[in-house]
């Protein structure tokens, strides 16, 4: 079945810091993923939409600046977390479907959980 | 917007009940409906799908039930175990390449 690998699984960092979420399909290709975020006990709200070879959309309220996402290929999407702070620690998931197949079901990723110290 | 809504926020059973999780949405306009489970700090177990044409779809001792015209739908579990103690999460899909929309879920607790 299809697979969606994300890494890292869990990251601490310091506050002011980089830090960057893989996600890969790995059975397939996916021209679009999407990127969520769970803080404790909420639901996973949706951040953005990773397109291949073009720039993201981002939901209302999350900074398209400070969440850099980079679909460079059709297997992989990142997302970059700069100046990390505090308020940014949640959980990261993200998943994709195989492309051309709009209406099949989802596959996410584990999810990263980020801390930041 | 579509909002998903789950109800209720928080259950604790005896182990050995029978439980209903309620999800509701406000757009009927769905494609299919997903119901997950989330253990604490991990990912989703994709539970059951149902599609905007099915009343309903079984998995062991897992029933959900689907009413687009209302906009719920609810998650049966029979006999109920400690091992089924998990946050159960409701989501949405509406058609095309688009993400799902999911509810803040049900947390619930058996216990033995």
């Amino acid at each position: 079945g299809a697979v969606v690998s994300q890494h890292p699984s869990w990251v601490i960092c310091k506050s002011g810091t980089s830090v960057k979420i893989e996600c890969r399909s790995l059975d397939f290709q996916a021209t679009t993923m999407f990127w969520y975020r769970q803080f404790p006990k909420q639901s996973l709200m949706l951040m953005a939409t990773s397109n291949e070879g073009s720039k993201a959309t981002y939901e209302q309220g999350v900074e398209k600046d400070k969440f850099l996402i980079n679909h460079a290929s059709l297997t992989l999407s990142t997302l970059t977390v700069t100046s990390a702070h505090p308020e940014d620690s949640s959980f990261y998931i993200c998943s994709a479907r195989p492309t051309g197949t709009s209406n099949s079901p989802l596959h996410f990723g584990n999810g990263t959980r980020l801390t930041v110290t | 917007k579509q909002e998903v809504t789950q109800i209720p926020a928080a259950l604790s059973v005896p182990e050995g009940e029978n439980l209903v999780l309620n999800c509701s949405f406000t757009d009927s306009a769905i494609y299919n409906l997903q119901w997950f489970r989330q253990d604490p700090g991990k990912g989703l177990t994709s539970l059951l799908l149902i599609q905007s044409s099915q009343r309903e779809q079984t998995s062991g001792r897992l029933n959900a039930s689907l009413d687009k015209s209302s906009g719920r739908s609810t998650l049966y579990i029979a006999a109920s175990q400690p091992g089924d103690s998990a946050t159960y999460l409701c989501a949405v899909f509406y058609s095309g390449n688009t993400p799902l929309v999911f509810g803040k879920g049900t947390r619930l607790s058996v216990i033995a």
